[in-house]
């Protein structure tokens, strides 16, 4: 199957700082990615649809100034969390689609935690 | 909008066993649906899907049940194996794989040697 790829896995942040994490799919392109939130023992939260060439579309309570997200290429989107705080730390997920539509792929996912 | 949840947050069962994790939805305009697992610190795998021109779709030892009528759905995993142990998510949209998925609270299996 298709493979979609996030990097880093893991990542540690000073509060304040801003983190990228990046959404790749490997082989295959990728007009619409997603972008999940995950908190502990809870189910995943669309956060946003990043959309390549335009701006993403984000969902109710989520600030795009926070989290910056930017698809610049087919196979390419980032989450940038800026001004990172502890409560930013969470399980971030992306996914991405085929273009003929069938399933949604997702990447192995992010651990940020903010200290 | 979406709200699809889930009837059992955990479910445990011996091995070689048939489970059968469930889930609902509200929105009837949902037409895709999707159960994934999810190992820990992991993203979701997904598992099978089906749209709502079917009311039943069969996996290598899954089977997806739509009930459009009640708005339900299932996974069965027959022979369960300790490996199938995880969290269950079942997720639904109303255009394909390529619109945003809306999904449920997650189901807990696990299984017993």
């Amino acid at each position: 199957g298709a493979v979609v790829s996030q990097h880093p896995s893991r990542v540690i942040c000073k509060s304040g700082t801003s983190v990228k994490i990046e959404c790749r799919s490997l082989d295959f392109q990728a007009t619409t990615m997603f972008w999940y939130r995950q908190f502990p023992k809870q189910s995943l939260m669309l956060m946003a649809t990043s959309n390549e060439g335009s701006k993403a579309t984000y969902e109710q309570g989520v600030e795009k100034d926070k989290f910056l997200i930017n698809h610049a290429s087919l196979t390419l989107s980032t989450l940038t969390v800026t001004s990172a705080h502890p409560e930013d730390s969470s399980f971030y997920i992306c996914s991405a689609s085929t273009p003929l539509n069938t399933e949604a792929f997702f990447g192995q996912g992010t651990r940020l935690t903010v200290v | 909008g979406e709200n699809v949840g889930l009837h059992l947050p955990t479910l445990s069962v011996q091995e070689g066993d048939n489970s059968i994790i469930n889930c609902a939805y509200s929105n009837s305009a949902s037409d895709y649906f999707i159960w994934y697992k999810q190992e820990s610190g992991k993203g979701p795998q997904f598992i099978i899907d089906i749209r709502s021109n079917m009311d039943k779709r069969q996996g290598q030892r899954v089977t997806v049940l739509l009930n459009k009528t009640v708005k339900h759905l299932s996974l069965q995993i027959a022979a369960t194996q300790p490996g199938d142990s995880a969290v269950y998510f079942c997720a639904a949209s109303s255009g394909g794989s390529n619109y945003k998925l809306t999904f449920g609270k997650g189901t807990l299996l696990t299984v017993n040697p």
